[in-house]
C-alpha cells in the first residue's frame, strides 16, 4: 500500500514569505508527526496529532509555526514570516495506534534565503 | 529531558564483516526503542522496534537489543554488504505521555567492496 506522502519534495522562498507544507499519512493511521532535521543531526519532534486535536505541540519552536490536521488524515505544517534559520528537512510520519511504529516521509527540504 | 547519544558517529568496515552499532539514553523510563536507516536525501526507514519489555528484536541480518536499567540498545549486523551503507538513527519515546521520538545524531555506516 501506499506510504507517507509529502508535498513539495522541495521549496525555496525568500525570508518573510508564508509556506504551507502538506503530509498524507498511511490510510487509517490516527497518530500522525512532524519533525524537523537539519544537516548531520538526528529530526527534532515539532507537534504531534491523535486523530484531529494536537496532543503535544511542545517542540514547536515558536508562534510562527502552526500546524492543523482539520478531519483527522491530511495534515498542514505552516510557517509565517520565514527565517533562514527555518531552512531544514521537515519530516512527516504517521502510525497506526499509539506507541506503534512510526513511518516516515520522503520530507519536504525547505530553503529559507 | 532524554537524551540520546549514538557511538561511534561514523564507521567504515570491509564487506562481510560483523558490525555493531552503539546506542544509549538517559532516561530509562522508555515506552519502546526503534532503529532506523537512512539513505542520503532520503527519509526514514523503520527497521526495528523494541518494546520496553522486550530485550531483543531480529530481522533478517539485523538483531537489537535492549538493556533498559542500564539505557543501552544495540544494533548488530551481520555480514555487512555494500547496500548498507547508510546513516542508522536510534529514537525512544519515554514513558508519560506524548509519543514524540527522541533521536541520537546517528551513525554513518560505510561499507567498502
Amino acid at each position: 500500500g501506499a506510504g507517507v506522502s509529502q508535498t513539495p519534495s522541495n521549496k525555496v522562498t525568500e525570508k518573510g514569505k508564508y509556506v504551507e507544507l502538506r503530509c498524507d499519512p498511511i490510510s487509517g493511521h490516527t497518530a500522525l508527526y512532524w519533525y524537523r532535521q537539519s544537516l548531520g543531526q538526528g529530526p527534532e519532534f515539532l507537534i504531534y496529532f491523535q486523530g484531529t486535536g494536537a496532543a503535544d505541540d511542545s517542540g514547536l519552536p515558536n508562534d510562527r509555526f502552526f500546524a492543523v490536521r482539520p478531519e483527522g488524515s491530511v495534515s498542514t505544517l505552516k510557517i509565517q514570516r520565514t527565517e533562514r534559520g527555518d531552512s531544514a528537512v521537515y519530516l512527516c510520519a504517521s502510525s497506526l495506534n499509539t506507541g506503534g511504529t512510526q513511518y516516515f516521509g520522503p520530507g519536504t527540504r525547505l530553503l529559507v534565503l | 529531558k532524554q537524551e540520546v547519544t549514538q557511538i561511534p558517529a561514523a564507521l567504515s568496515v570491509p564487506e562481510g564483516e560483523n558490525l555493531v552499532l552503539n546506542c544509549s539514553f538517559t532516561d530509562s523510563a522508555i515506552y519502546n526503542l526503534q532503529w532506523f536507516r537512512q539513505d542520503p536525501g532520503k527519509g526514514l526507514t523503520s527497521l526495528l522496534l523494541i518494546q520496553s519489555s522486550q530485550r531483543e528484536q531480529t530481522s533478517g541480518r539485523l538483531n537489537a537489543s535492549l538493556d533498559k536499567s542500564s539505557g543501552r540498545s544495540t544494533l548488530y549486523i551481520a555480514a555487512s554488504q555494500p547496500g548498507d551503507s547508510a546513516t542508522y538513527l536510534c529514537a525512544v519515546i519515554t514513558q508519560g505521555g506524548s509519543e514524540k521520538l527522541v533521536f541520537g545524531k546517528g551513525t554513518k555506516l560505510t561499507v567498502n567492496p
